[in-house]
């Protein structure tokens, strides 16, 4: 069971650049959610999506794309990269459609550095 | 918003309790409890529901005052293995979960 997948782990990007954090699950959750770690700050929610189809804006979304076209993959899209998005993600999901009514599964996180 | 969380930082010695707090100006239906080990995922302690049903690993203890959108988290007898980041997560209506910046606690032998 491998629970939620991450990847790449480690990325390092020069600004303007693009790329895809690809995130998967295979525990049939519907909702999916990606997080921003900074040091002091705690985990910031970037977006959320409680179904396939289905997506929202969560605390930092500016910077970031995501689309939901399958219950299983959940990709954040960095469009240009900025220093500013130097960050740990993680990827996380939940049983129940309702966001906070079950326990979330964290992914391994991704490191990613922008140059 | 960010719920926010005290203390932000704990040293206790093994044996000793602690309690984190939670506290948020929005109106809640979850308080959900983390703990996170330097350079791994968070890991699901706790989650209590409003109306009083509650989720979670045995030997952790939690409350959760809907009435002043607060909650607060137990450590009794702590163990070495206790030291880590904890985060507190809230459900705010309209879909969001939000955690805090955390509290960072320290078990020394």
């Amino acid at each position: 069971n491998a629970g939620v997948t991450q990847t790449p782990k480690f990325q390092v990007l020069k600004t303007g650049q693009s790329m895809t954090l690809q995130c998967a699950q295979d525990m049939n959750h519907e909702y999916m959610s990606w997080y921003r770690q900074d040091p002091g700050m705690g985990l910031r929610l970037i977006h959320y999506s409680v179904g396939a189809g289905i997506t929202d804006q969560g605390e930092v979304p500016n910077g970031y794309n995501v689309s939901r076209s399958t219950t299983e993959d959940f990709p954040l899209r960095l469009l240009s990269a900025a220093p500013s998005q130097t960050s740990v993600y993680f990827c996380a999901s939940s049983p129940p459609a309702a966001p906070g009514t079950g326990e979330l599964f964290f992914g391994e996180g991704s490191r990613l550095t922008v140059l | 918003q960010q719920p926010v969380q005290s203390p932000q930082a704990v040293i206790l010695r093994e044996g000793e309790d602690a309690v984190i707090n939670c506290s948020s100006s929005k109106a809640l239906y979850s308080v959900h409890w983390y703990r996170q080990k330097h350079g791994e995922a968070p890991v699901f302690l706790m989650i209590l529901l409003k109306g009083g049903e509650q989720k979670g690993h045995e030997k952790i203890s939690a409350s959760f005052n809907e009435k002043k959108q607060q909650s607060s988290l137990y450590l009794t007898a702590s163990q070495l293995s206790y030291s880590g980041t904890y985060f507190c997560g809230t459900g705010e209506y309209g879909n969001k979960l939000v955690f805090g910046a955390g509290t960072i606690l320290r078990v020394k032998s």
